[in-house]
C-alpha cells in the first residue's frame, strides 16, 4: 500500500524568502513521487517528478525537491518565492511511472505569499 | 495544443438525479483517467482508459458511476441517483503512453 502525508495544510511565507514544502511518503515498493501545483480555477500541473533517476529533481519555475530514502521524504524547494507561487501544492506517489497513472495524493498544502 | 477541456465546468442538481460529465483529452492521447477532489483533500484516483478500453477502476467507483470512452476519445463519466455524498470535483487527466500527463479544469458537482 501506498500513501502521502504532506505537513501543513498552509504555508506563509514572504516574497524572497525560502520555500519548503514537506512531503513523507509510505511505500513497499520503489516509489515514483511527483509534486503538482494547483492554481484556483485551474487544472494540476506537474512541477517534478522523481523516477530514481536522481535524487535531487529540477522542476519548472525553479522549484526541486530532493528524494530521501532513509526520512521518506521528498520535500518541494524554492530558494526565492514569488508572488506568483501563491497556489495549493500537492505531493503524489505512483508504483508506476506515468504521471497521471492511479495517483495516491496528499492532501495538499496552500502556500501564501506575502509582499 | 488546446489541452484537456472539461465540460460543464458548473453543475448543480438535486439529490436522486443524473448526471453526465464530458471530457475532451488532447486528441492525440491514448490514455485518459478520471479523478475525483473534495474540498480539502487532494484527489482520488477513479478509472483508466487505454483507448476505448477501461482497465482499471477504483473501489470509489460505485456501481452508481459508470464511465465510458467510445472510439478511443472523448470520454463520459455518469453519475446515477445522485446523493450529496458526490458533491466534489471531477478532474479528467490526459497522456500519451506514459509520457506527462495533462489535467482538465474539472467539473465542480454540488448536489443539493
Amino acid at each position: 500500500a501506498q500513501s502521502v502525508t504532506q505537513l501543513g495544510s498552509h504555508v506563509s511565507v514572504s516574497e524572497g524568502a525560502l520555500v519548503l514544502l514537506r512531503c513523507n511518503y509510505s511505500s513497499s515498493v520503489p516509489p515514483y513521487l511527483f509534486w503538482y501545483v494547483q492554481y484556483p480555477n485551474q487544472g494540476l500541473q506537474l512541477l517534478l517528478k522523481y523516477t530514481s533517476a536522481a535524487t535531487l529533481v529540477k522542476g519548472i519555475n525553479g522549484f526541486e525537491a530532493e528524494f530521501k530514502k532513509s526520512e521518506t521524504s521528498f520535500h518541494l524547494t524554492k530558494p526565492s518565492a514569488h508572488m506568483s507561487d501563491a497556489a495549493e501544492y500537492f505531493c503524489a506517489v505512483s508504483d508506476r511511472e506515468d504521471s497521471s497513472y492511479k495517483l495516491i495524493f496528499g492532501s495538499g498544502t496552500r502556500l501564501l505569499v506575502r509582499p | 495544443d488546446t489541452g484537456v477541456s472539461q465540460d460543464p465546468r458548473h453543475k448543480i442538481t438535486k439529490r436522486g438525479q443524473n448526471v453526465t460529465f464530458r471530457c475532451d483529452p488532447i486528441s492525440e492521447h491514448n490514455r485518459l483517467y478520471w479523478y475525483r477532489q473534495t474540498l480539502g483533500q487532494g484527489p482520488e484516483f477513479l478509472t483508466y482508459f487505454q483507448n476505448e478500453a477501461q482497465l482499471e477502476k477504483s473501489r470509489l467507483l460505485s456501481d452508481r458511476f459508470s464511465a465510458e470512452r467510445p472510439k478511443g476519445s472523448f470520454s463520459t463519466l455518469e453519475i446515477q441517483r445522485t446523493e450529496q455524498g458526490d458533491s466534489a470535483m471531477y478532474l479528467c487527466a490526459s497522456s500519451l503512453d506514459s509520457g506527462t500527463g495533462n489535467f482538465g479544469p474539472g467539473t465542480r458537482l454540488t448536489v443539493t
